[in-house]
């Protein structure tokens, strides 16, 4: 079945580290691919999304790129703040394969120090 | 706007207990979902629905039930709860009407069974 593999955490950087995010994910078809954030004691928000391959999705400052040849939607942000600190998920959604529910990645734990 | 509201926050129950989770949304979303969310296991689909009278099951259902009698309410019913059921719960909501449109969260129901 459909699944996403996003790398484990946690991660500790400093402010204005540059941030990778890595995600792979396995899928029949052309599914979308997000990256969603929780911060702490909230729900889980969407940062950006892609929906075919060679799209970029961007927000905030964070990027992703959907990668069909790698099978790839990794986050990077060029200059990290304290504020970005949270746990970001990667996700995929396939009408065809998983029935148009989203699957999560388990989720990497970001923290950054001043 | 409200957006997603799920109650309580905050719950503590005893083993074989049963208990309601409350889903509301305002947004007129077709699609509503429960997932629950547990350390170094990322979110897992337990139930969804896809409209009004129409709910299937997710990845991890057993223990658990759900009814849709209206679009705004996707309550989740823990019949006898067991300490294998503590965990943060989450509902989420998106609409069908627009392709890929994303899943807005509510703010989670911590749950203890002891």
């Amino acid at each position: 079945g459909d699944s996403v593999t996003q790398m484990e955490g946690p991660v500790t950087l400093s402010e204005e580290a540059f941030l990778t995010i890595n995600c792979t994910y396995t899928a029949t078809g052309y599914p979308s691919l997000f990256w969603y954030v929780q911060y702490p004691g909230e729900g889980l928000q969407l940062l950006l999304k892609a929906t075919k391959a060679d799209d970029k999705g961007s927000n905030k400052g964070f990027e992703a790129t959907y990668r069909k040849e790698t099978t790839s939607f990794h986050l990077e942000k060029g200059s990290v703040q304290v504020s970005d600190s949270a746990v970001y998920f990667c996700a995929l959604i396939n009408y065809g394969g998983s029935q148009g529910n989203l699957i999560f990645g388990k989720g990497t734990k970001l923290s950054v120090k001043p | 706007n409200a957006g997603v509201t799920q109650t309580p926050k905050f719950q503590v129950l005893k083993t074989g207990q049963s208990m309601t989770l409350q889903c509301a949304q305002d947004m007129n979303h077709e699609y509503m979902s429960w997932y629950r969310q547990d350390p170094g296991m990322g979110l897992r689909l337990i139930h969804y629905s896809v409209g009004a009278g129409i709910t299937d099951q997710g990845e991890v259902p057993n223990g658990y039930n759900v009814s849709r009698s209206t679009t705004e309410d996707f309550p989740l019913r823990l019949l006898s709860a067991a300490p294998s059921q503590t965990s943060v719960y989450f509902c989420a909501s998106s609409s069908r009407a627009q392709y890929n449109s994303p899943l807005h969260f509510g703010n989670g129901t911590r749950l203890t069974v002891t």
